[in-house]
């Protein structure tokens, strides 16, 4: 049982440039979650979806884009990537009501 | 808004020791509440969960409580071990459309031999 996959692990990019990270998950849980953590504040929302076809903002989603076209996978993708996007990115599912699985994380640097 | 405070920020006690960390919550409309480890440069791994209805929960030498009127948890740990070091998150998981899960800074826990 995979659980939640985030690729990659490690990514360096200059600025202007994008990615997408990806996130997958065989649970079928519902709902999906991107956070991103730097040092000293904590976890902060990105970006959320309560299924398939369904996304929304979450507290700091400015540089950031989501989608989710199945209930399996929901990419983050950053567009013209700046330094204050350095981060350690985490995904997450959960059902409702229940407790939410964490991916390994994808670490981040923007130079 | 809700807000989660985890109290202390360190703390750094001998081997051995039994130990309680704290987690504070300022609204109650909550499904349910997650203690998680996170070690160095690694990622979150689930510890004890309690549902919204439950007081506590048990796993091992860990026993999480709730008291969701109050808005407070805590995390005690028994006969602390070296490998017990790392930074212990609570996070509430809150009702309503996005079900989000809010977090504290964390309690970052050093065990020493």
């Amino acid at each position: 049982n995979a659980g939640v996959t985030q690729t990659p692990k490690f990514r360096i990019l200059k600025i202007g440039q994008s990615m997408t990270l990806q996130c997958t998950q065989d649970m079928n849980h519902n709902y999906m979650y991107w956070y991103r953590q730097d040092p000293g504040m904590g976890l902060k929302l990105i970006y959320y979806s309560v299924g398939a076809g369904i996304t929304d903002k979450g507290e700091v989603p400015n540089g950031y884009n989501v989608s989710r076209s199945t209930t399996e996978d929901f990419p983050l993708r950053l567009e013209l990537a700046a330094p204050s996007q350095t981060s350690v990115y985490f995904c997450a599912s959960a059902k409702a009501q229940a407790g939410y699985t964490f991916g390994s994380g994808t670490r981040l640097t923007v130079v | 808004k809700q807000e989660v405070t985890q109290i202390p920020a360190a703390l750094s006690v001998p081997e051995g020791e039994n130990l309680v960390l704290n987690c504070s919550f300022t609204d109650s409309a909550i499904y349910n509440l997650q203690w998680f480890r996170q070690d160095p440069g690694k990622g979150l791994t689930s510890l004890l969960l309690i549902q919204s209805s439950q007081r506590e929960q048990t796993s091992g030498r860990l026993n999480a409580s709730l008291d969701k009127s109050s808005g407070r948890s805590t995390l005690y740990i028994a006969a602390s071990q070296p490998g017990d070091s790392a930074t212990y998150l609570c996070a509430v998981r809150e009702e309503g459309g996005s079900e989000k899960l809010v977090f504290g800074k964390g309690t970052k826990l050093t065990v020493n031999p």
